[in-house]
């Protein structure tokens, strides 16, 4: 089982605002990594740290946390959007590593 | 452009070996840590494993340790992941992956296109 905990499906109307969810005790210390997949395709890295954006990734992609909550924020969702989305930390050993088991954004 | 490319991967039986890689491309390859990241079919990512940039360090997922072996070589930019024991359980698509700089240890920039590997008799 992870140690990080998402929803497995999230919902969001085009063009709104949707906020995809990562819990773990390791997230009070440690910031999460968030990537984007699509089927068939490889993951995409897209948010880490305190709120940080890789080179090309849109603006409308947004990190906060919280406690033991990380999140991945979309605002203005788009139909290129859809996809899975994962978080990632360190396990409580840490020297794992850890992956959420994936939130399935669909947009409407 | 920064690049990896696994191969390596295919249809082994249960209990024997096979060897993948991963070759970058694009960057300084010495200079970054690696991970082993795998993806059963319709299932969520699962780490495997990591090296740091000189080797120096390895750590394992507890599902492959024993079984899977992380290694890499410098001069020729490549990564490999020594899988052996295999069982059906270790049907996925392996990805390479490069270690973040500033994501910590456990964070992944670049990504490779992955590899299939089937365990099946």
């Amino acid at each position: 089982s992870s140690e990080l905990t998402q929803d497995p499906a999230v919902s969001v109307a085009l063009g709104q605002t949707v906020r995809i969810t990562c819990q773990g005790d390791s997230l009070r210390s440690y910031y999460a990594n968030w990537y984007q997949q699509k089927p068939g395709q490889a993951p995409l890295f897209v948010m880490y740290g305190k709120n940080k954006r890789p080179s090309g990734i849109p603006e409308r992609f947004s990190g906060s946390s919280s406690g033991n909550t990380a999140s991945l924020t979309i605002t203005g969702a788009q139909a290129e959007d859809e996809a899975d989305y994962y978080c990632n930390s360190r396990d409580s050993s840490g020297n794992h590593v850890v992956f959420g088991g994936g939130t399935k954004l669909t947009v409407l | 452009q920064v690049q990896l490319v696994e191969s390596g991967g295919g249809v082994v039986q249960p209990g024997r070996s096979l060897r993948l890689s991963c070759v970058a491309s694009g960057f300084s390859f010495t200079t970054y840590g690696m991970h082993w990241v795998r993806q059963a079919p319709g299932k969520g990512l699962e780490w495997v494993a990591v090296i740091w940039y000189d080797g120096t360090n390895r750590y394992s997922a507890d599902l492959v340790k024993g079984r899977f072996t992380i290694s890499r070589d410098n001069s020729k930019n490549t990564l490999y992941l020594q899988m052996s024991g295999l069982r059906a359980e270790d049907t996925a698509v392996y990805y390479c992956a490069r270690m973040g700089t500033m994501t910590g240890f456990y964070g992944m920039d670049v990504w490779g296109q992955g590899t299939t590997v089937t365990v099946s008799s």
